[in-house]
């Protein structure tokens, strides 16, 4: 079937603005997992849902950063007034109840100017 | 908490040659431990993955990993590297994949004909 999708690949934003990423998990995938990958680093957690439940969002680094996925299925990141340090890659990932293992997509590459 | 080194941040193979990325980690418990691909504007793909049994790991695309408790360490290894193999590396530990995943900070592998 078909992988994660994120929405869109690419994004160019004005200091200030709001932006909000958009994950697709694979079908059925209750847990869905958002990370930030600034370049050169590695992917760190910013928060994680099981079905429509928030679980963990220890890793947002403010409260300029919003998640949601009310269904259960598509999530959305939202980030607010966006600011230069913000600029990295988002990667979604989603992985199956009792699967130890976690499937990304292609991440969102945010740029803020 | 939990944390993973992997302290070659760049290295260069030649094609044919073998290779061993490292990686080690700090963690509490047993471990679930990854190896992830990351090719240029891909998202991460899974190569293998370690949660108990057999220390030495196969993966896809001819790769293995050996967990090695007393060191802390689960590098990886290929005996003869193509030049498709050309991409960034990541190790990850966890509690299971179903849960955060802490990655390092990558090593970017370079292949000289």
């Amino acid at each position: 079937g078909a992988g994660v999708s994120q929405s869109p690949r690419y994004k160019v934003a004005k200091r200030g603005q709001d932006v909000a990423l958009r994950c697709d998990p694979i079908s059925g995938h209750v847990s869905l997992f958002w990370y930030q990958q600034a370049l050169g680093q590695g992917p760190e957690f910013l928060t994680y849902f099981q079905n429509e439940a928030q679980l963990d969002k220890s890793g947002l680094p403010s409260d300029r950063f919003f998640a949601e996925r009310p269904e259960g299925s598509v999530s959305t990141l939202k980030i607010q007034r966006t600011q230069q340090e913000d600029s990295a890659v988002y990667l979604c990932a989603s992985s199956r109840e009792g699967l130890n293992e976690q499937y990304f997509g292609p991440g969102t590459r945010l740029t803020v100017t | 908490a939990q944390s993973v080194t992997q302290p070659d941040i760049h290295i260069t193979v030649s094609e044919g040659a073998s290779l061993e990325l490292r990686c080690n980690y700090s963690y509490g418990a047993t471990p679930y431990l990854f190896w992830y691909v990351q090719s240029p504007g891909q998202g991460l793909q899974l190569l293998l993955k370690y949660f108990s049994g057999d220390t030495l790991v196969q993966g896809i695309k001819g790769f293995e990993a050996e967990f090695k408790r007393s060191q802390s360490s689960f590098n990886l290894r290929k005996p003869s590297v193509h030049w498709s193999d050309a991409a960034e590396y990541f190790c990850a530990v966890g509690p299971g994949g179903y849960q955060k995943v802490t990655f390092g900070t990558g090593t970017k592998l370079q292949v000289i004909p």
